[in-house]
């Protein structure tokens, strides 16, 4: 049971790149969310997701794109990466509701 | 969902208790407290929560007062490990509004 895994830990994008970043749960739950954490602040909501096939704006949405089509997958996707978008992903699941969410180990995004 | 206030630093000895307090004088009869850590460079980990009762877990204990308008996560025996961000939320179980993690407590486990 490895719980919430993300991918990849690390990446460096150059200004106007595109990338995808995956996080997989194995907990089977329904409720599946990513957040944003910048140095020193704490976490945004960017997209979640109550189920597969479903997608929903969270706090800070702008520049971003998700889709959950499998239950145990939600990626996240930046199309024209700027540096404003340099910060700690952390994707996190829950069973039903947010009140008990699981989180995975973080990605590590500096845009150039 | 309640506002929480929490000191933003404490420190501790290790293998002592460690007594982080949140104060939620607005809270409201159907709000539980829930109590979050994050440690250095990791996502968060959920802790405990509770409504009016106290609760015990293998992690910690948590303290609410009768009148609900504070509480205080108690980890017995921390360990250095123990050293991160701690934080109190209050909101409604079930409640389709989303988490909302604010600053927190710095809590540090000194040797």
């Amino acid at each position: 049971n490895a719980g919430v895994t993300q991918t990849p830990k690390f990446r460096v994008l150059k200004t106007g790149q595109s990338m995808t970043l995956l996080c997989a749960q194995d907990m089977n739950h329904e409720y599946m969310y990513w957040y944003r954490q910048d140095p020193g602040m704490g976490l945004r909501l960017i997209h979640y997701s109550v189920g597969e096939g479903t997608t929903a704006k969270g706090e800070v949405p702008d520049g971003y794109n998700v889709s959950r089509l499998k239950k145990q997958n939600f990626l996240l996707g930046l199309e024209s990466a700027a540096p404003s978008q340099t910060s700690v992903y952390f994707c996190a699941s829950s069973w039903r509701g947010p009140d008990t969410q699981y989180f995975g180990p973080g990605t590590r995004l500096t845009v150039l | 969902d309640a506002k929480t206030t929490q000191p933003p630093s404490m420190d501790c000895a290790e293998g002592r208790a460690a007594n982080l307090p949140c104060n939620h004088s607005t809270i409201s009869g159907n709000e539980y407290v829930y109590w979050y850590r994050q440690i250095h460079s990791q996502g968060p980990q959920y802790i405990i929560h509770g409504l009016k009762n106290n609760e015990t877990n293998e992690m910690a204990s948590l303290i609410i007062t009768e009148d609900r308008k504070s509480s205080t996560l108690i980890l017995p025996h921390a360990t250095l490990r123990d050293t991160a961000v701690y934080y109190c939320i209050v909101r409604v179980t079930g409640s389709a509004r989303q988490l909302t993690f604010g600053s927190g407590t710095q809590l540090t486990v000194l040797p």
